[in-house]
């Protein structure tokens, strides 16, 4: 298993430029999540999904949009991108409920987005 | 909504010494409670969590937490540190039914460094 895969690993926009974050996961997991970390902020959450087909926002989702048509992808879009968007992208996956003694989540390598 | 805290930017411990990383949460019901390693330019990895059941909970290379409810609390531990837990570390907590939020929010996070 590869467990959760994000592309691409680095990238440099301009403002205003668009782009898309793909997170894949091969563990058939329900849940799936969107974070950002910034130094001193943690890791914020900015979208999830509850499974296919469903979305919600977190703490954060202003400037970005998600999708999840298929279970086992969960997209990240920013429309026009802003300097305040560049960040470390985290995507991760879980069972529900976690509440399961075996249920955890699982992270991605993470994203590197640099908006100029 | 739930939040936590890690009151603590930075920690410093000679090797070999216990450790404690602190950890404060606030929920409406029961919370869900985990611990997070996350090395340089990788994602994080799972250290342990806290369900229900023993307020000492045990997990990875060594860790250790303490559900502390009266103190709203779940300060991580390590009886003896090594150069290799040098890492930052963050909780993260999820809030339970009744006021179930599918939503786990992380904490800034906690840089800890032992030293030689």
């Amino acid at each position: 298993n590869a467990g959760v895969t994000q592309t691409p690993k680095f990238r440099v926009l301009k403002t205003g430029q668009s782009m898309t974050l793909l997170c894949a996961q091969d563990m058939n997991h329900e849940y799936m999540y969107w974070y950002r970390q910034d130094p001193g902020m943690g890791l914020r959450l900015i979208h999830y999904s509850v499974g296919e087909g469903t979305t919600a926002k977190g703490e954060v989702p202003d400037g970005y949009n998600v999708s999840r048509l298929k279970k086992q992808n969960f997209l990240l879009g920013l429309e026009s991108a802003a300097p305040s968007q560049t960040s470390v992208y985290f995507c991760a996956s879980s069972n529900l409920p976690l509440g399961r003694s075996t249920d955890t989540q699982y992270f991605g390598p993470g994203t590197r987005l640099t908006v100029l | 909504a739930q939040s936590v805290a890690q009151p603590e930017d930075q920690v410093n411990v000679a090797e070999g010494n216990p450790l404690t990383v602190k950890c404060t949460y606030s929920v409406s019901g029961n919370p869900y409670l985990f611990w997070y390693v996350q090395y340089p330019n990788r994602g994080l990895q799972f250290l342990l969590k806290y369900i229900t059941g023993d307020n000492l909970v045990k997990g990875s290379y060594g860790f250790e937490a303490e559900f502390n409810k009266s103190q709203t609390s779940f300060h991580l531990k390590k009886p003896s540190a090594l150069v290799s837990d040098s890492a930052l570390y963050f909780c993260a907590v999820r809030d339970t039914p009744p006021n179930r939020d599918d939503k786990i929010i992380f904490g800034k996070g906690t840089r800890l460094h032992i030293l030689p």
